[in-house]
């Protein structure tokens, strides 16, 4: 049974860093592309990045190019997102998800949340 | 800004078919942005139901199928159940960067 769950959401100030974590089982992780999905409370999906199941490509939104970096430990079935330079606009529950090639997202974890205020 | 639009709400009877539609702003939607439906209830996680157009994940009810119509993508729901009632969100692909739609509310009533 494929099983995703996040960690490391919280309260974090305007300006500050957080670490996402996404432990996976259930299958082969090195060979599933991985993404982070966010929602704003209320409000709908968006698309935060990607990586291959090599962690040799990466994809980010435009929204958080530069402040995000995503990556991967292939040893210990982790995917992590590092957020940086935080912003209100960040507050949302992040989701990781798995994709079994560039024209699927299948599996989902259950989120966690990230809350940016002061 | 690459923008992807649904409806913002549907509402269709018990029984009945009803279809969501899923559009984007650079033009037609074709088979090559791969197009992914999703399915999110009230406080739980997304579901994935169809990818890639039209193809099936193992769990998804017989009821469900995606398709392309008038230059969207579209899902299209036969013999709509109570539980259907719910959020239903598009994806499109346009090359290293993915794009959901807004989402559709659907009501059963």
């Amino acid at each position: 049974e494929v099983q995703l769950l996040e960690s490391g959401g919280g309260l974090v100030q305007p300006g500050g860093s957080l670490r996402l974590s996404c432990a996976a089982s259930g299958f082969t992780f090195n060979i599933y592309a991985m993404s982070w999905v966010r929602q704003a409370p209320g409000k709908g999906l968006e698309w935060v990045s990607a990586i291959s199941g090599s962690g040799g490509s990466t994809y980010y939104a435009d929204s958080v190019m530069g402040r995000f970096t995503i990556s991967r430990d292939n040893s210990n079935n982790t995917l992590y997102l590092q957020m940086n330079s935080l912003r209100d606009e960040d507050t949302a529950v992040y989701y990781c998800a798995t994709m079994t090639s560039v024209e699927e997202i299948d599996y989902w974890g259950q989120g966690t949340l990230v809350t940016v205020s002061s | 800004q690459t923008v992807v639009t649904q409806e913002p709400s549907l509402t269709v009877s018990p029984g009945g078919t009803v279809t969501l539609t899923c559009a984007s702003s650079t033009g037609a939607v074709t088979s090559g942005y791969y197009p992914n439906w999703f399915q999110q209830k009230p406080g739980q996680a997304p579901r994935a139901l169809i990818y890639s157009t039209s193809k099936k994940h193992s769990w998804t009810p017989a009821r469900f199928s995606g398709s392309l119509l008038g230059g969207k993508a579209a899902l299209t729901l036969s013999g709509v159940q109570p539980e259907d009632e719910a959020e239903y969100y598009c994806l499109l692909y346009y090359g290293a960067v993915w794009v959901f739609g807004g989402g559709t509310k659907l009501t059963v009533l």
